[in-house]
């Protein structure tokens, strides 16, 4: 069974930075792109960031570009958010998502999200 | 960057009745138009891909439709546990983009 576990969301100021963590299992990690999307509070879904299966290729929304940064580990079955810089508006519930092989933008399997909150 | 419109905003209707709701590209986006379900406090869940493909255990109530600008996702006869909200998203253009929405409640 395909599962993604997101963490690492939590409070920060603006400015601050947050990394997301995403653990994935029941697949061959090394053969999917994975994706993060984020959902800010009673609003809905945006496309943050998607990452190549083998990591060499990785695109990002025009919001987050030059602020975020995707990357995954395949010894840890890890995908990663590297958020620096971060605004009221990054507020939002962050979920991790698998796409297919091929299709890196189906999005397959999601993790549970993780809140991340911007406020002072 | 495709903008994805969805309608109705919002779609009340009574179990048992059938459910057609509409998701219009500011360009063809061939067949790369996925739906997806939400419920509250859920992550999503992907019902549809490439336009009309049901994913793996998605009742054979749910159905998609249509090419480059105009797609339809029906749902036969609607059970208690399809009242959510609905997504669509394209995947033939970055930046991948999804639609506003469209809440299916209970009449």
């Amino acid at each position: 069974e395909v599962q993604l576990l997101d963490s690492g969301g939590g409070l920060v100021q603006p400015g601050g930075s947050l990394r997301l963590s995403c653990v994935a299992s029941g697949f061959t990690f090394s053969s999917y792109g994975l994706t993060w999307v984020r959902q800010a509070p009673g609003k809905g879904l945006e496309w943050v960031s998607t990452i190549s299966s083998s990591g060499g290729t990785t695109f990002y929304a025009d919001s987050v570009r030059g602020r975020f940064t995707i990357s995954r580990d395949s010894f840890k079955n890890t995908l990663y958010l590297q958020m620096n810089s971060l605004r009221a508006e990054d507020t939002a519930v962050y979920y991790c998502a698998r796409g297919g092989s091929t299709d890196y933008n189906n999005y397959y399997s999601w993790g549970q999200g993780t809140l991340v909150t911007v406020s002072s | 960057e495709i903008v994805l419109t969805q309608s109705p905003a919002t779609l009340s209707l009574s179990p048992g009745e059938r459910a057609t709701l509409s998701c219009r590209a500011s360009q063809s986006v061939s067949s790369s138009l996925a739906w997806y379900q939400q419920k509250p406090g859920q992550a999503p869940r992907l019902l549809i891909y490439d336009a009309s493909n049901r994913a793996t255990g998605i009742p054979a109530r749910f159905s998609g439709s249509g090419s480059g600008t105009d797609f339809t996702l029906t749902i036969s006869s609607l059970e208690p546990e399809d009242f959510a909200v609905y997504y669509c998203q394209q995947r033939r253009i970055w930046p991948i983009t999804f639609g506003q929405g469209t809440r299916l409640e209970i009449k």
